[in-house]
């Protein structure tokens, strides 16, 4: 079984639509992110959350919003769809051990169409 | 604030050949930094790191030195698979404030038989 999870995998929407992605880990992590990809522009991070009463706002977090309803499960919200919010979502884990590295693992990705 | 410049693809490559994808970056310290590679359809995956300066990360043949006098962290590899048709990012993670990563635009190789 995988250890990050997405729903859905693929989801297409009308413009002013609430969506919500969901994410859960199997991993044991304390620390959960949201990224968007988008063609020429890499990933980007929307939000992250460093354990379930700590949340912080990414690079791009206008449009979007968060919950961390228990160690394991991360939502991510679009509370009204927009076309430019069609891209590529990840979800990804780390753990905190403070070895001066923190490898994240990252779950299949959600297609978002906003139409 | 903190940056990560990789250079555009495609990249196309014959099976057996060398790679070089280069990779420069702006931080404030010393970073740590990473290639992650992101095979189609799927999500990244950590392909190899560097914690220190002069520090060599390597994986799957693929290996990268910590050069802190040019900033730069270029991925190599010697000969090339059709298997390792790819995107590939590099990444840091800054050792002052939150221990998010910054991630380059990617990297698409495509190695052809």
């Amino acid at each position: 079984d995988a250890d990050v999870t997405q729903t859905p995998r693929n989801r297409i929407t009308k413009t002013g639509k609430r969506i919500m992605l969901e994410c859960s880990q199997t991993k044991g992590h304390d620390r959960m992110y949201w990224y968007r990809q988008d063609p020429g522009l890499g990933l980007r991070l929307i939000y992250y959350s460093f354990d379930v009463k700590d949340i912080n706002k990414g690079e791009i977090s206008d449009g979007y919003s968060v919950s961390r309803q228990a160690q394991a499960k991360f939502s991510l919200s679009l509370e009204s769809a927009i076309p430019n919010q069609t891209a590529l979502y990840f979800c990804a884990t780390s753990d905190n051990t403070g070895r001066g590295y923190n490898e994240q693992f990252f779950g299949p990705g959600t297609r978002l169409t906003v139409l | 604030g903190d940056s990560v410049t990789q250079m555009e693809g495609p990249v196309t490559l014959s099976e057996e050949a060398c790679l070089t994808i280069n990779c420069t970056y702006t931080a404030t310290g010393y970073p740590s930094l990473f290639w992650y590679v992101q095979y189609p359809g799927e999500g990244l995956q950590l392909l190899l790191k560097a914690t220190k300066a002069d520090d060599k990360g390597s994986n799957k043949g693929f290996e990268a030195t910590y050069r802190k006098e040019t900033t730069s962290f270029h991925l190599e590899k010697g000969s090339v698979q059709v298997s390792d048709s790819a995107v590939y990012f590099c990444a840091l993670k800054s050792r002052s404030g939150y221990s998010t990563l910054t991630f380059g635009k990617g990297t698409m190789l495509l190695v052809s038989p």
